[in-house]
């Protein structure tokens, strides 16, 4: 059966970094984007970037451009999100899913707070 | 962005009984490969959300009957037929059609 297990959350203190990491099983990894999403108190649920199977595309929301980069290496099946310059209102709840659009299946989430 | 409007944010319910929640998008959600990409889904305390609906009205594999979707345009509705103890939760709507996806504010279900 289909499983997404996030890792790399953690505390830090803002400005800090973070990388983290979603490895998948029970699908055919290179048949999806794959996709970051986080949910925090203030927030809620918001959807942060996405990945084409190739890496050729990629977006992201504007809360996080510039200072969060999406990658994956497929041979791993893993799915990364390194997170640079992070503020106090990244703190959030962390999950993969997939598919693009439609958010069939998630991880179990792994938390990031950012804190002094 | 596409806002997502969700009423009401809080729904008691007696078991046994229908419930309804709301989703109202700032912009249709028809995309041009002829799909209406406003999915549903719950989460229960400690737990990830799980998918219920997607595409307006198509149940999940493993998901009661008595949970439906319908609605089109920007105005699209969750249902609960008969409420269980076990739908409990926080039920969120979800646009795919524009980007950045975004979701609901979230509906908190309670008995």
């Amino acid at each position: 059966q289909v499983q997404l297990v996030e890792s790399g959350g953690d505390l830090v203190k803002p400005g800090g970094s973070l990388r983290l990491s979603c490895t998948a099983s029970g699908f055919i990894f290179t048949d999806y984007y794959m996709n970051w999403i986080r949910h925090s108190p203030g927030k809620g649920l918001e959807w942060l970037s996405y990945i084409s199977p190739a890496s050729h595309d990629i977006m992201y929301a504007d809360s996080v451009r510039g200072r969060f980069a999406i990658s994956r290496d497929n041979a791993k099946r893993t799915v990364y999100l390194q997170m640079n310059s992070l503020r106090v209102d990244d703190t959030a709840v962390y999950y993969c899913a997939f598919p693009a659009r439609l958010a069939r299946d998630w991880g179990q989430g792994t938390k990031v707070t950012v804190s002094s | 962005d596409v806002v997502m409007t969700q009423s009401p944010l809080s729904l008691p319910v007696t078991l046994g009984q229908p419930a309804s929640i709301s989703c109202r998008s700032t912009q249709g959600l028809l995309y041009s490969d002829g799909s209406t990409y406003l999915n549903w889904f719950q989460q229960r305390p400690g737990q990830s959300p799980r998918r219920l609906i997607y595409k307006v009205s198509n149940r999940d594999s493993g998901v009661p009957d008595r949970f439906s979707g319908s609605g089109s345009g920007t105005d699209f509705t969750l249902t609960i037929s008969r409420v269980e103890a076990e739908d409990v939760g926080v039920y969120y709507c979800m646009q795919g059609t524009h980007w950045p996806w975004t979701f609901g504010q979230g509906t908190k279900v309670e008995i």
